[in-house]
């Protein structure tokens, strides 16, 4: 069963604007990555966000945790129509061997 | 970065037949690789964990006689769809973990597999 639920599932906006997901998971966890993924293809790993951490950059993104709440958010801003794709959040538990359960996952689309 | 390699990237088979999908980590040793299958639109769920020179571990619901995992070296998986059906149809993607402590994993490109 997947771990994480994502909203919202699809998300469509203006080239420029900021998009936002959120990520809510049920278990404890070592670590909370967000990955992205165009069509047909495989993942690319975006950022690793560890439990002890709250908040995390990476150029245009940004992601948050709030352990208590057991959620995330990746906002990615000044939107481009490359960003276009769909956007998984992934938990890594801590009895988890490393092994990644999916969110699942937002269809962004950015409009030009 | 670190680069994980699936093949083939396409593959059409008949219904009875066995389909293999080779998975390799091209510039690291991959300590354990996971394999995923995704439906259209949707997530990835995952259907085992193999460790290098030991069995796989199935995800619960997941024939492992069906799927037939080999991970016989640190740069190398297999997934071997076995007396493949049209149900099998779906896109197979692997992983790969260097074994480093909350480290991302890198994957491949995926495989998507028709069953005739």
């Amino acid at each position: 069963s997947q771990q994480g639920e994502e909203d919202p599932q699809a998300l469509s906006i203006q080239e420029g604007e900021n998009a936002t997901m959120n990520c809510s998971y049920k278990t404890s966890i070592n670590n909370l990555q967000w990955y992205r993924q165009n069509s047909g293809r495989g993942l690319v790993h975006l950022i690793l966000i560890r439990s002890n951490e709250r908040e995390k950059h990476s150029g245009r993104l940004r992601v948050t945790l709030d352990t208590s709440k057991k959620s995330s958010s990746l906002l990615i801003t000044a939107s481009r129509a490359a960003d276009t794709a769909s956007y998984f959040c992934a938990t890594q538990i801590i009895q988890g061997a490393q092994k990644l359960v999916f969110g699942q996952g937002t269809r962004l689309t950015i409009n030009p | 970065g670190a680069v994980v390699s699936q093949h083939p990237s396409r593959v059409i088979c008949k219904s009875g037949t066995s389909v293999k999908i080779e998975c390799r980590s091209l510039d690291f040793q991959a300590t354990t690789m996971f394999w995923y299958r995704q439906f259209p639109k949707k997530s990835l769920m995952l259907m085992a964990t193999s460790n290098e020179g030991s069995k796989a571990t199935y995800e619960q619901g997941v024939e492992k006689d069906k799927f037939l995992i080999n991970h016989a070296s640190l740069t190398l998986s297999t997934l071997t769809v076995t007396s493949a059906h049209p149900e099998d149809s779906s896109f197979y993607i692997c992983s790969a973990s260097p074994g480093t402590y909350n480290s991302p994993l890198h994957f491949g490109n995926g495989t998507r597999l028709t069953v005739t």
